[in-house]
Protein backbone atom coordinates (compact mmCIF):
# COMPACT_ATOMS: atom_id res chain seq x y z
CA UNK A 1 0.00 0.00 0.00
CA UNK A 2 1.52 3.70 -0.94
CA UNK A 3 2.67 5.89 1.99
CA UNK A 4 0.77 9.14 2.91
CA UNK A 5 1.53 12.15 4.14
CA UNK A 6 -0.25 14.55 6.38
CA UNK A 7 0.07 17.46 8.04
CA UNK A 8 0.45 17.23 12.08
CA UNK A 9 -2.28 19.29 12.82
CA UNK A 10 -4.94 22.26 11.35
CA UNK A 11 -7.24 24.54 13.17
CA UNK A 12 -10.44 25.82 11.34
CA UNK A 13 -12.99 28.55 12.53
CA UNK A 14 -16.68 27.14 13.35
CA UNK A 15 -18.49 27.86 10.62
CA UNK A 16 -15.50 27.58 7.59
CA UNK A 17 -14.68 25.29 5.59
CA UNK A 18 -11.92 22.78 6.25
CA UNK A 19 -9.55 21.79 4.11
CA UNK A 20 -7.42 18.79 4.86
CA UNK A 21 -4.31 17.46 2.52
CA UNK A 22 -2.87 14.42 1.78
CA UNK A 23 0.14 13.64 -0.45
CA UNK A 24 0.19 9.88 -1.85
CA UNK A 25 3.01 10.59 -4.73
CA UNK A 26 3.52 6.24 -4.99
CA UNK A 27 0.15 5.92 -5.32
CA UNK A 28 -0.50 3.46 -8.03
CA UNK A 29 -3.63 3.29 -10.59
CA UNK A 30 -5.48 0.92 -8.67
CA UNK A 31 -5.35 2.06 -5.69
CA UNK A 32 -7.88 4.19 -3.91
CA UNK A 33 -8.20 7.03 -1.75
CA UNK A 34 -10.28 6.81 1.83
CA UNK A 35 -10.68 9.07 4.56
CA UNK A 36 -11.60 8.15 8.34
CA UNK A 37 -11.36 10.07 11.29
CA UNK A 38 -11.04 9.23 14.86
CA UNK A 39 -13.02 11.35 17.65
CA UNK A 40 -11.22 11.29 21.01
CA UNK A 41 -10.24 7.69 21.07
CA UNK A 42 -13.80 6.84 19.92
CA UNK A 43 -13.53 4.04 16.79
CA UNK A 44 -12.18 5.16 13.56
CA UNK A 45 -15.05 6.30 11.69
CA UNK A 46 -15.46 6.15 7.56
CA UNK A 47 -15.47 9.63 5.73
CA UNK A 48 -15.67 8.95 2.01
CA UNK A 49 -13.47 7.34 -0.84
CA UNK A 50 -12.34 7.88 -4.42
CA UNK A 51 -10.08 6.71 -7.34
CA UNK A 52 -10.14 9.21 -9.97
CA UNK A 53 -13.00 11.53 -9.76
CA UNK A 54 -13.99 13.94 -7.15
CA UNK A 55 -16.14 12.27 -4.81
CA UNK A 56 -19.27 14.16 -2.62
CA UNK A 57 -21.34 12.84 0.20
CA UNK A 58 -23.48 13.71 3.46
CA UNK A 59 -20.24 14.32 5.07
CA UNK A 60 -17.50 15.45 3.26
CA UNK A 61 -16.22 16.19 -0.63
CA UNK A 62 -13.03 14.26 -1.95
CA UNK A 63 -11.03 16.09 -4.48
CA UNK A 64 -8.02 14.57 -6.08
CA UNK A 65 -5.74 15.95 -8.59
CA UNK A 66 -5.72 14.61 -11.71
CA UNK A 67 -2.20 12.96 -11.29
CA UNK A 68 -3.80 11.42 -8.39
CA UNK A 69 -0.87 12.05 -6.13
CA UNK A 70 -2.80 14.13 -3.79
CA UNK A 71 -5.74 14.70 -2.73
CA UNK A 72 -8.06 17.22 -0.44
CA UNK A 73 -11.14 16.36 2.15
CA UNK A 74 -13.64 19.43 2.48
CA UNK A 75 -15.33 19.99 5.21
CA UNK A 76 -17.88 22.65 4.33
CA UNK A 77 -18.97 24.43 7.37
CA UNK A 78 -17.40 22.46 10.38
CA UNK A 79 -18.25 22.88 13.40
CA UNK A 80 -17.06 21.82 17.27
CA UNK A 81 -17.98 18.34 16.37
CA UNK A 82 -15.75 17.87 13.80
CA UNK A 83 -12.58 18.15 15.90
CA UNK A 84 -11.29 14.76 15.42
CA UNK A 85 -7.78 13.41 14.17
CA UNK A 86 -8.75 12.48 10.19
CA UNK A 87 -6.34 10.03 8.52
CA UNK A 88 -5.84 9.91 4.84
CA UNK A 89 -5.33 6.43 3.83
CA UNK A 90 -4.33 4.77 0.34
CA UNK A 91 -5.23 1.15 -0.65
CA UNK A 92 -5.90 -1.28 -3.06
CA UNK A 93 -9.68 -2.54 -3.42
CA UNK A 94 -9.22 -5.24 -0.93
CA UNK A 95 -6.90 -6.66 1.28
CA UNK A 96 -6.40 -6.96 4.77
CA UNK A 97 -5.36 -4.34 7.01
CA UNK A 98 -5.92 -0.48 6.78
CA UNK A 99 -2.36 1.55 7.37
CA UNK A 100 -3.37 4.18 10.01
CA UNK A 101 -0.78 6.34 10.35
CA UNK A 102 -0.48 9.44 12.47
CA UNK A 103 -3.36 11.06 10.56
CA UNK A 104 -3.92 15.42 11.21
CA UNK A 105 -5.26 16.21 14.50
CA UNK A 106 -7.75 19.11 13.01
CA UNK A 107 -9.52 21.59 15.50
CA UNK A 108 -12.68 23.31 15.18
CA UNK A 109 -12.48 26.90 16.78
CA UNK A 110 -15.18 28.96 18.22
CA UNK B 1 -21.01 2.29 14.88
CA UNK B 2 -23.53 1.08 16.75
CA UNK B 3 -23.64 -2.04 13.98
CA UNK B 4 -20.30 -3.35 15.67
CA UNK B 5 -20.18 -3.60 19.37
CA UNK B 6 -17.15 -4.63 21.85
CA UNK B 7 -17.50 -5.69 25.56
CA UNK B 8 -15.93 -4.76 27.38
CA UNK B 9 -15.74 -1.21 26.90
CA UNK B 10 -12.91 -0.56 30.14
CA UNK B 11 -10.69 -3.56 31.41
CA UNK B 12 -8.26 -3.42 34.28
CA UNK B 13 -6.50 -6.77 34.89
CA UNK B 14 -2.82 -7.47 36.22
CA UNK B 15 0.03 -9.29 34.34
CA UNK B 16 -0.03 -13.28 34.32
CA UNK B 17 -3.73 -13.39 34.03
CA UNK B 18 -5.88 -14.67 30.75
CA UNK B 19 -8.47 -12.22 29.54
CA UNK B 20 -11.12 -11.92 26.45
CA UNK B 21 -12.17 -9.30 24.54
CA UNK B 22 -15.69 -9.80 22.59
CA UNK B 23 -16.22 -8.23 19.49
CA UNK B 24 -20.00 -8.44 18.15
CA UNK B 25 -21.13 -7.30 14.33
CA UNK B 26 -25.02 -7.39 13.18
CA UNK B 27 -24.04 -5.95 9.66
CA UNK B 28 -23.56 -9.19 8.46
CA UNK B 29 -19.80 -8.86 7.25
CA UNK B 30 -18.03 -11.87 6.91
CA UNK B 31 -14.91 -10.47 7.63
CA UNK B 32 -13.45 -9.24 10.87
CA UNK B 33 -10.37 -7.62 12.17
CA UNK B 34 -8.61 -6.83 15.43
CA UNK B 35 -6.38 -4.17 16.04
CA UNK B 36 -4.74 -2.22 18.78
CA UNK B 37 -3.68 1.61 18.92
CA UNK B 38 -0.77 3.04 21.15
CA UNK B 39 -0.87 6.90 22.37
CA UNK B 40 0.09 8.98 19.22
CA UNK B 41 0.14 6.29 17.20
CA UNK B 42 -1.73 4.69 13.61
CA UNK B 43 -3.78 1.46 14.78
CA UNK B 44 -1.53 -1.78 14.09
CA UNK B 45 -3.34 -4.88 12.85
CA UNK B 46 -3.28 -8.21 15.50
CA UNK B 47 -5.30 -10.76 13.40
CA UNK B 48 -8.54 -10.87 10.87
CA UNK B 49 -10.84 -13.48 9.62
CA UNK B 50 -12.38 -13.50 6.33
CA UNK B 51 -14.93 -16.13 7.51
CA UNK B 52 -15.79 -18.67 10.47
CA UNK B 53 -13.42 -20.98 9.38
CA UNK B 54 -10.78 -18.68 7.93
CA UNK B 55 -7.95 -17.11 11.05
CA UNK B 56 -4.89 -14.78 9.88
CA UNK B 57 -1.52 -13.07 11.80
CA UNK B 58 -1.51 -9.56 11.48
CA UNK B 59 1.82 -7.69 11.90
CA UNK B 60 1.71 -7.70 16.14
CA UNK B 61 -0.16 -11.33 16.30
CA UNK B 62 2.28 -12.80 19.53
CA UNK B 63 0.84 -12.70 22.70
CA UNK B 64 -2.65 -12.66 21.83
CA UNK B 65 -4.76 -15.34 20.11
CA UNK B 66 -8.20 -14.97 18.04
CA UNK B 67 -11.83 -17.06 18.19
CA UNK B 68 -14.33 -16.84 15.33
CA UNK B 69 -17.57 -18.07 16.91
CA UNK B 70 -19.63 -17.38 14.67
CA UNK B 71 -19.54 -14.97 11.54
CA UNK B 72 -21.12 -12.24 14.06
CA UNK B 73 -18.62 -13.03 16.81
CA UNK B 74 -14.73 -12.77 16.90
CA UNK B 75 -13.11 -12.61 20.33
CA UNK B 76 -9.20 -11.71 20.76
CA UNK B 77 -7.64 -13.29 24.21
CA UNK B 78 -4.73 -12.46 25.88
CA UNK B 79 -3.25 -15.60 26.79
CA UNK B 80 -0.92 -13.79 30.06
CA UNK B 81 -1.24 -10.48 30.05
CA UNK B 82 1.76 -8.00 29.94
CA UNK B 83 2.32 -4.32 30.78
CA UNK B 84 2.98 -3.78 27.34
CA UNK B 85 -0.35 -4.89 26.18
CA UNK B 86 -1.58 -1.81 28.10
CA UNK B 87 -3.92 -0.38 25.21
CA UNK B 88 -7.31 0.58 22.93
CA UNK B 89 -8.22 -2.28 21.07
CA UNK B 90 -10.74 -1.97 17.92
CA UNK B 91 -12.39 -4.96 16.43
CA UNK B 92 -13.74 -3.63 12.66
CA UNK B 93 -16.08 -5.23 10.12
CA UNK B 94 -15.96 -5.54 6.36
CA UNK B 95 -17.80 -7.01 3.37
CA UNK B 96 -16.05 -9.11 0.82
CA UNK B 97 -18.63 -8.00 -1.48
CA UNK B 98 -18.39 -4.40 -1.66
CA UNK B 99 -15.76 -3.10 -3.88
CA UNK B 100 -13.67 -1.38 -2.66
CA UNK B 101 -13.80 -2.63 0.97
CA UNK B 102 -14.56 -0.43 3.46
CA UNK B 103 -13.79 -1.42 7.13
CA UNK B 104 -16.55 -0.32 9.92
CA UNK B 105 -14.47 0.11 12.93
CA UNK B 106 -16.40 -0.77 17.13
CA UNK B 107 -16.27 1.46 19.97
CA UNK B 108 -12.84 0.52 21.28
CA UNK B 109 -11.94 -1.74 24.45
CA UNK B 110 -9.56 0.55 26.53
CA UNK B 111 -6.86 -2.12 28.37
CA UNK B 112 -4.72 -1.99 31.16
CA UNK B 113 -2.61 -4.28 32.34
CA UNK B 114 -1.31 -3.77 36.15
Amino acid sequence: DAKTTQPTSMDCAEGRAANLPCNHSTISGNEYVYWYRQIHSQGPQYIIHGLKNNETNEMASLIITEDRKSSTLILPHATLRDTAVYYCIVRLTTGNQFYFGTGTSLTVIP
Amino acid sequence: DADVTQTPRNRITKTGKRIMLECSQTKGHDRMYWYRQDPGLGLRLIYYSFDVKDINKGEISDGYSVSRQAQAKFSLSLESAIPNQTALYFCATSDFWTVPETQYFGPGTRLLVL
